[in-house]
């Protein structure tokens, strides 16, 4: 079975520029998050779907972050414009439905804004 | 609201003497409990859970944790350490609508010396 698919794994833009992350989660996982990874720190979540509704959004920057997870399955993170501080690494993880399941990780993909 | 707090954001064992990973927990409800680990450069997997069933989980790697109510716990442990142990590790609550709004304590780098 393949696990979550993130693209691309590494992304170096100037501050100012957009840029976009895509995700694809494990076959029939209903739930899928995207969450941001400061270096030394533990994830946050900026965003949770289940299917294809964003039930958790509360921490995504709205000026600058948005995402969109059509049909219920690949899902895109972008941010426009980036800013220095937004330089991390994205990871998206997926779940399936029923009571304390765990989240399966992709690999995330780490930005650099210069 | 839910949070967690790890203890120790650096632990360091040497190579065949017993890790202590501390996390403490904050939860309304019945929480599930995870823990995860990172390695450089890799996703996170997860090492085990608690979700309501046994209090003492057992995970891979020889790894165990033990879920304490009473005293909003659930500590990571190993009797033996080993060089490949060395890396970041995540405790992790989560709580919600089927449980799955993940929320992650700041990590612990666990250190193994020779």
């Amino acid at each position: 079975e393949a696990g979550v698919v993130q693209s691309p794994r590494y992304k170096i833009i100037e501050k100012k520029q957009p840029v976009a992350f895509w995700c694809n989660p494990i076959s029939g996982h209903n739930t899928l998050y995207w969450y941001l990874q400061n270096l030394g720190q533990g994830p946050e979540l900026l965003i949770r779907y289940e299917n294809e509704e964003a039930v958790d959004d509360s921490q995504l920057p709205k000026d600058r972050f948005s995402a969109e997870r059509l049909k219920g399955v690949d899902s895109t993170l972008k941010i426009q414009p980036a800013e220095l501080g937004d330089s991390a690494v994205y990871l998206c993880a997926s779940s399936s439905d029923g009571v304390n399941t765990e989240a399966f990780f992709g690999q995330g993909t780490r930005l650099t804004v210069v | 609201a839910q949070s967690v707090t790890q203890l120790d954001s650096h632990v360091s064992v040497s190579e065949g003497t017993p890790v202590l990973l501390r996390c403490n927990y904050s939860s309304s409800y019945s929480p599930s409990l995870f823990w995860y680990v990172q390695h450089p450069n890799k996703g996170l997997q997860l090492l085990l859970k608690y979700t309501s069933a046994a209090t003492l989980v057992k995970g891979i790697n020889g790894f165990e944790a033990e879920f304490k109510k009473s005293e909003t716990s659930f500590h990571l442990t190993k009797p033996s350490a080993h060089m490949s142990d060395a890396a970041e590790y995540f405790c992790v609550v989560s709580m919600g609508t089927g449980r799955r709004a993940l929320t992650f304590g700041s990590g612990t780098r666990l250190q193994v010396q020779p």
